[in-house]
């Protein structure tokens, strides 16, 4: 299978703890993007990343949020203190041309 | 600021019964119009990119238009499989073109 894949898939902590997520896109893409779906809702943009650069950054991205691709190839997203707030569904996509294709997503659940 | 609204929220047909999901976008320098997808705790799965008004695409039961303020996704003789939320999303004219997604459509397909 040569799509984006993220991992873990289900992830579930305490409030206060960090978590790490991963997402590898599809090989030949350069273009990353972090979202975050709560139920019911559409995705929601968080960040963009061309090969290693962060380029763009959402509001919804505090401090406790960071986000990297160190090179050029798979990111990982981090967040540091986890709040309630957090559980969401936290999906990343790579692009081709113009259309972004997703992976399977991680399902954040902080108690 | 972008916008996208999709309607109606949920959808219920029979099975064979045609209809149509409406997606209105108020975006600066439209980039493309997308269509997905998504199962319940799975990502979003891409199904069409639009460009530009007037444009039209198909796959097997379904075809999404688009005009200069409105895209739909038509669904022709609905089967059980088709049960799915559909989302729309618009890439802006930014520099990183990420994508401005709609709630979706929750569409059920009885048979």
């Amino acid at each position: 299978d040569t799509g984006v894949s993220q991992d873990p898939r289900h992830k579930i902590t305490k409030r206060g703890q960090n978590v790490t997520f991963r997402c590898d896109p599809i090989s030949e893409h350069n273009r990353l993007y972090w979202y975050r779906q709560t139920l019911g809702q559409g995705p929601e943009f968080l960040t963009y990343f061309q090969n290693e650069a962060q380029l763009e950054k959402s509001r919804l991205l505090s401090d406790r949020f960071s986000a990297e691709r160190p090179k050029g190839s798979f990111s990982t997203l981090e967040i540091q203190r986890t709040e309630q707030g957090d559980s969401a569904m936290y999906l990343c996509a790579s692009r081709s041309q113009e259309t972004q294709y997703f992976g399977p997503g991680t399902r954040l659940l902080v108690l | 600021e972008d916008q996208v609204t999709q309607s109606p929220e949920a959808l219920r047909l029979q099975e064979g019964e045609s209809s149509s999901l409406n997606c209105s976008y108020t975006v600066s320098g439209l980039r493309g119009l997308f269509w997905y997808r998504q199962d319940p705790g799975k990502g979003p799965e891409f199904l069409f990119t639009l460009y530009s008004a007037g444009e039209e695409k198909e796959k097997e039961r379904l075809k999404a238009t688009l005009t200069k303020k409105e895209s739909f996704l038509h669904i022709t003789a609905p089967k059980p499989e088709d049960s799915a939320t559909y989302l729309c999303a618009a890439g802006a004219d930014n520099a990183g073109n990420m994508l401005t997604f709609g709630g979706g459509t929750r569409l059920m397909v009885k048979p």
